[in-house]
């Protein structure tokens, strides 16, 4: 089956930091992939996602890049914020059109800026 | 649009006792999903519909678990009887049907004593 493995945290870093949050999945066929991130008390919200090889999703000063020969899709930020403190979820859909019904979460990492 | 909807925010009973947790999806989605968060199991998917209609409800972890989406702008999931590992934060999420996007609720904090 399908299974989205990510780092453990919780990752401390200070601000203006650089950030890396790894992420590896295990899909059979192309699947969709997809960052997730959810603030103190909040419900998720997607960041960004990259629908096929070597494509490269960007938001907000995050970007992943999926990479279909070590199957991974890492998150990264140039420079962090104390604003960047949540929780991020990979993750990743098997259908064919990345439908929500297929999407299989990873477990999440905390992310922790301090100023 | 207020987003999806969810109530209580905060649920505080007794094991034994039934809960009834309430979503109110984004007005024009057709898919509605019932997510379980926990720190041991990270967020599991319970039960998802499509046009009202459960579609796979795999997830659900026992009897004691059902959900219902009477219509397209309202959906519940009850717990009869409530066990403390139940305890969680449970999430509705609403999109379009074939859409990447997934809208997520606040959630409902669960605590069984």
């Amino acid at each position: 089956g399908n299974s989205v493995t990510q780092m453990e945290g919780p990752v401390t870093l200070s601000e203006e930091a650089f950030l890396t949050i790894n992420c590896t999945y295990t899909a059979t066929g192309y699947p969709s992939l997809f960052w997730y991130v959810q603030y103190p008390g909040e419900g998720l919200q997607l960041l960004l996602k990259a629908t096929k090889a070597d494509d490269k999703g960007s938001n907000k000063g995050f970007e992943a890049t999926y990479r279909k020969e070590t199957t991974s899709f890492h998150l990264e930020k140039g420079s962090v914020q104390v604003s960047d403190s949540a929780v991020y979820f990979c993750a990743l859909s098997d259908r064919s059109g990345g439908g929500a019904d297929g999407l299989t979460f990873g477990k999440g990492t905390h992310l922790i800026i301090q100023p | 649009d207020a987003g999806v909807i969810q109530s209580p925010r905060h649920e505080v009973t007794e094991m034994g006792q039934e809960v009834t947790l309430r979503c109110k999806p984004i007005s024009g989605h057709n898919s509605l999903f019932w997510y379980r968060q926990t720190m041991m199991r990270g967020l599991e998917l319970l039960i998802y519909f499509n046009n009202n209609v459960p579609i796979d409800d795999s997830g659900m972890p026992e009897d004691r678990f059902s959900a219902k989406m009477p219509n397209a702008s309202f959906s519940t999931l009850k717990i009869q009887p409530s066990e403390p590992r139940d305890s969680a934060v449970y999430f509705c999420a609403s999109s379009f049907l074939q859409a990447q996007k997934l809208f997520f609720g606040s959630g409902t904090q669960l605590s069984v004593l």
